[in-house]
């Protein structure tokens, strides 16, 4: 069990660019969450996945935001056409599916900076 | 809709003091509760969580909260801070229901700082 490892660390781009950040769940997790941190605040759900399956997504999730999870393992956030406004720690969370799951498991984040 | 609420965006306290962060929740059904610990530039440890069994949580590193439902509470106590304990601290709520997607709803969070 290695962890959540999360690719890159620290992404810096420049407005109108687009990103694409990876996630690698604890293996056998069939749950993965994504949250967006910014400064002061606490993380916000974005989406969730359940295998494959994308079952929710946040209204803070906008057309410029897509994310898959292809084959239900490792996860992809892309964001089309940055803007400031999306500086922010992205994070990205497993979980098992078993009675007493409900806690996330965290990686480290991947900060974004755009310029 | 589930929201949480922490009292005190900044808490200093002296080392070898008691620690006490305070988490209220907003539920419609029955929650799960979490407390997590976030250290610079780093993501987020689990330090307990509460799933409606005991009311009064164990977790790591000396900590402890304690459900009230009453007081629709669950605050995190340790009973004699460390220099290593600062940090930023995130109670979060996540709904319990069978379907649920168990995303969790963070608090803005509560910055710990231990004075030698």
């Amino acid at each position: 069990d290695t962890g959540v490892s999360q690719n890159p660390r620290h992404k810096i781009t420049k407005r109108g660019q687009n990103v694409t950040f990876r996630c690698d769940p604890i293996s056998e997790h069939n749950r993965l969450y994504w949250y967006r941190q910014t400064l002061g605040q606490g993380p916000e759900f974005l989406t969730y996945f359940q295998n494959e399956a994308q079952l929710e997504k946040s209204r803070l999730l906008s057309d410029r935001f897509s994310a898959e999870r292809p084959k239900g393992s490792f996860s992809t956030l892309e964001i089309q056409r940055t803007e400031q406004g999306d500086s922010a720690m992205y994070l990205c969370a497993s979980s098992p599916r078993t009675a007493s799951s409900y806690e996330q498991y965290f990686g480290p984040g991947t900060r974004l900076t755009v310029t | 809709a589930q929201s949480v609420t922490q009292l005190g965006s900044h808490v200093s306290v002296s080392e070898g003091a008691l620690v006490l962060l305070r988490c209220n929740y907003s539920s419609s059904v029955p929650p799960y509760l979490f407390w997590y610990v976030q250290y610079p530039n780093q993501g987020l440890q689990l330090l307990l969580k509460y799933t409606s069994a005991a009311t009064l949580v164990k977790g790591i590193n000396g900590f402890e909260a304690e459900f009230k439902k009453s007081e629709t509470s669950f605050h995190l106590t340790k009973p004699s801070a460390h220099m290593s304990d600062a940090a930023e601290y995130f109670c979060a709520v996540s709904l319990n229901y069978g379907g649920a997607t168990n995303k969790l709803i963070f608090g803005t969070g509560t910055l710990l700082a231990v004075q030698p």
